[in-house]
């Protein structure tokens, strides 16, 4: 069973259009990265929310932690053909010092 | 770029075989955590090492072992190689054995078992 739950698993949307990818868990977190990963690559870092409530802006892309630090979401404005790629969420609970990963979310952006 | 680089990207490996995976780690980093990303899948936690000692370990079996050398490179070994070995083997390098911190990724090597 996986700690963190990302939905949907895959999203497939037209260049200019708006998208969330939700990632979920029972557990509280001290913090939660998203990372984007192209095939055969490793996953690089988007971003690092630690604060319950906090909301990030990466240009298009909008990061927000759940008040109570158990939730995260990622939303996409006007979608660009390289915003394609799998998005996966990670976070690291209190006192623990392991990532535990989301499945992971595919996002196709058709031109 | 990450400052985190792994070798071999590619490897094809036989079942019942050996092998070694590498990783260096970002400069000023004393934490690596290794990963098994099998496709379609997100990356599981395999091990960390932190200072040269196993600092924890995820739900893999004995013949995964690793190792972590004073410049804080790492290797992970695996033995008696299956099947379902066959992965994305993934290094994330961080700091203070990962506690808020954030982790840094090698592009990872890709692993065959035939």
């Amino acid at each position: 069973t996986q700690l963190l739950e990302q939905s949907p698993q895959f999203l497939s949307i037209q260049e200019g259009e708006n998208l969330t990818v939700y990632c979920n868990s029972s557990s509280v977190f001290s913090s939660l990265q998203w990372y984007r990963q192209e095939p055969g690559e490793g996953p690089v870092l988007l971003v690092t929310v630690v604060t319950g409530g906090e909301v990030k802006k990466l240009k298009r892309l909008t990061f927000q932690f759940g008040d109570a630090r158990k939730d995260s979401s990622l939303h996409i404005t006007a979608a660009q053909p390289g915003d394609t790629g799998l998005y996966l969420c990670a976070g690291v609970r209190s006192n623990d010092y392991k990532l535990s990963f989301g499945a992971g979310t595919t996002v196709t952006v058709r031109a | 770029e990450t400052g985190v680089t792994q070798s071999p990207t590619h490897l094809i490996k036989t079942r019942g075989q050996q092998v070694t995976l590498r990783c260096s780690s970002q400069s000023g980093h004393n934490t690596v955590s290794w990963y098994q990303q099998a496709l379609g899948q997100g990356p599981q936690f395999i091990f960390q090492y932190y200072r040269e000692e196993e600092n924890g370990r995820g739900n893999f079996p004995p013949r995964f072992s690793g190792l972590q050398f004073p410049n804080y490179s790492s290797e992970l070994n695996v033995n008696a190689l299956e099947l379902d070995d066959s992965a994305l083997y993934l290094c994330a390098s961080s700091s203070n054995r990962g506690r808020n911190t954030e982790a840094f990724f090698g592009q990872g090597t890709r692993l065959t078992v035939v």
